[in-house]
């Protein structure tokens, strides 16, 4: 089982609806990750939280460092927020990052 | 200016073959890393350096070396390329082990 967990793996919504994808990991972390990479491929980095929660535009993401689990939400969802979203976190006992398998989403106007 | 560049953007060559990628950044960043991502699209590492020294190398053929000439520069050999080498190959850069990453736009490597 990998140490980091996404759900959904695929995703997909209209424009306009709120979206959340979930991310789990069975690890002590130092801080979570979450990125973007578009069909291009290029990585963007979007979040790196270590508590509680950050917004940037219509994004938010959050952690819950207790139950071990994070969160990204997409306000009212655009077709260019389509593309795949990764959760990484990196652990507390070195510097590397463990990525989970990423969504998929897909926002049709 | 591109903050983390990676060269070239596409490689396909022969089975057997020697090449390297190449990897800068300009962010004044003292860690550098090599990910490797499959046709699954599931990243993952194979070596992390921190001041030109190696910090990380995950269970990695002996053909793939990471050269680390500076801070600035991590370069990626692989040598006796197989089949199983093609995927995309991302490099990332951060200051320390903790922050954010900044990643460079991917190599995707076709070996044939």
């Amino acid at each position: 089982k990998n140490e980091v967990e996404q759900s959904p793996q695929n995703l997909t919504a209209q424009e306009g609806e709120f979206i959340t994808i979930n991310c789990s990991y069975s690890v002590g972390i130092s801080a979570l990750h979450w990125l973007q990479q578009h069909p291009g491929g290029g990585i963007v980095s979007l979040f790196m939280l270590s508590s509680g929660k950050k917004k940037h535009g219509r994004l938010i993401a959050t952690i819950n460092i207790q139950e071990k689990h994070s969160s990204l939400h997409i306000t009212a969802s655009h077709p260019r927020d389509s593309a795949v979203y990764i959760c990484a976190v990196r652990s507390t006992s070195g510097s590397r990052l463990t990525f989970g398998e990423g969504t998929q989403l897909t926002v049709n106007p | 200016d591109t903050a983390v560049s990676q060269t070239p953007k596409y490689l396909v060559t022969q089975m057997g073959n020697d090449k390297s990628i190449k990897c800068e950044q300009n962010l004044g960043h003292d860690t550098m890393y090599w990910y490797k991502q499959d046709s699954k699209k599931f990243l993952k590492i194979m070596f992390s350096y921190n001041n030109k020294e190696l910090i990380i190398n995950e269970t990695v053929p002996n053909r793939f070396s990471p050269k680390s000439p500076d801070k600035a520069h991590l370069n990626l050999h692989i040598n006796s390329l197989e089949l199983g080498d093609s995927a995309v190959y991302f490099c990332a850069s951060s200051l320390g082990g903790n922050t954010e990453a900044f990643f460079g736009q991917g190599t995707r490597l076709t070996v044939v």
